[in-house]
């Protein structure tokens, strides 16, 4: 069975700051792992998404993560945060089904 | 028009009613999911569906059911509603172990 556990229910960070949002897995296979990020009153939509090759992956908006098998983890960074980055992020791992983690909500203070 | 939709966006009923939450997709996806979320638990997994004849319980499937009714289709019922199903739902369709797409959302209260 796969988990996903988000490090942190809520980051504050100030425009132009690095972003860091944490996530380690379970899994007993090789993991399809995601982020997800919800705006207010809307659907989750993709950031980024590992499945097999690289380890670092890029998604929209300035956003990557990194695959670490060692640590289990596959955390989200961006450089220098934004106003319009203020969302709830969802780290998720699939095999048959997809399991989210909590989430974590982003502000960002101007 | 949205890939994923669902109805209704927002619903109130009262405690015991039957509800149904319906979604619909026009991505020709086999794999559909109904979850529901609530705040500081992100999302958990009702049901799922590979197909229309392949229907399996996810983490939290009881009070609810659901029904396949085409590849496009797939609804997610409240027998008798109780307060505690209170939450926001999302439905979601994938292609194999891939990115989910997500509908909008349907806010439901039971009262």
């Amino acid at each position: 069975a796969q988990s996903v556990t988000q490090l942190g229910s809520h980051v504050s960070v100030s425009e132009g700051a690095l972003v860091l949002l944490r996530c380690n897995y379970s899994s007993s296979v090789p993991p399809y792992l995601f982020w997800y990020v919800q705006y207010p009153n809307q659907g989750l939509q993709l950031l980024l998404k590992y499945t097999t090759g690289a380890t670092l992956v890029k998604g929209i908006n300035g956003f990557e993560a990194e695959f670490k098998k060692s640590e289990t983890s596959f955390h989200l960074t961006k450089p220098s945060a934004h106003m319009s980055d203020a969302a709830e992020y969802f780290c998720a791992v699939s095999f048959n089904d997809m399991r989210f983690g909590a989430g974590t909500r982003l502000t960002v203070k101007p | 028009d949205a890939d994923v939709t669902q109805t209704p966006r927002n619903r109130i009923t009262k405690t015991g009613k039957r509800i149904m939450l319906e979604c619909s997709q026009t991505k020709g996806h086999d794999r559909m999911y109904w979850y529901r979320q609530d705040p500081g638990l992100g999302l958990q997994l009702i049901y799922y569906s590979f197909d229309v004849k392949d229907i399996n319980k996810g983490e939290i499937s009881d009070g609810y059911s659901v029904s396949r009714q085409a590849q496009a289709k797939f609804s997610l019922s409240l027998e008798s509603a109780i307060p505690n199903q209170t939450a926001l739902y999302f439905c979601a369709t994938t292609l194999a172990k891939n990115i989910q797409y997500f509908g909008a959302g349907t806010r439901l209260s039971v009262l």
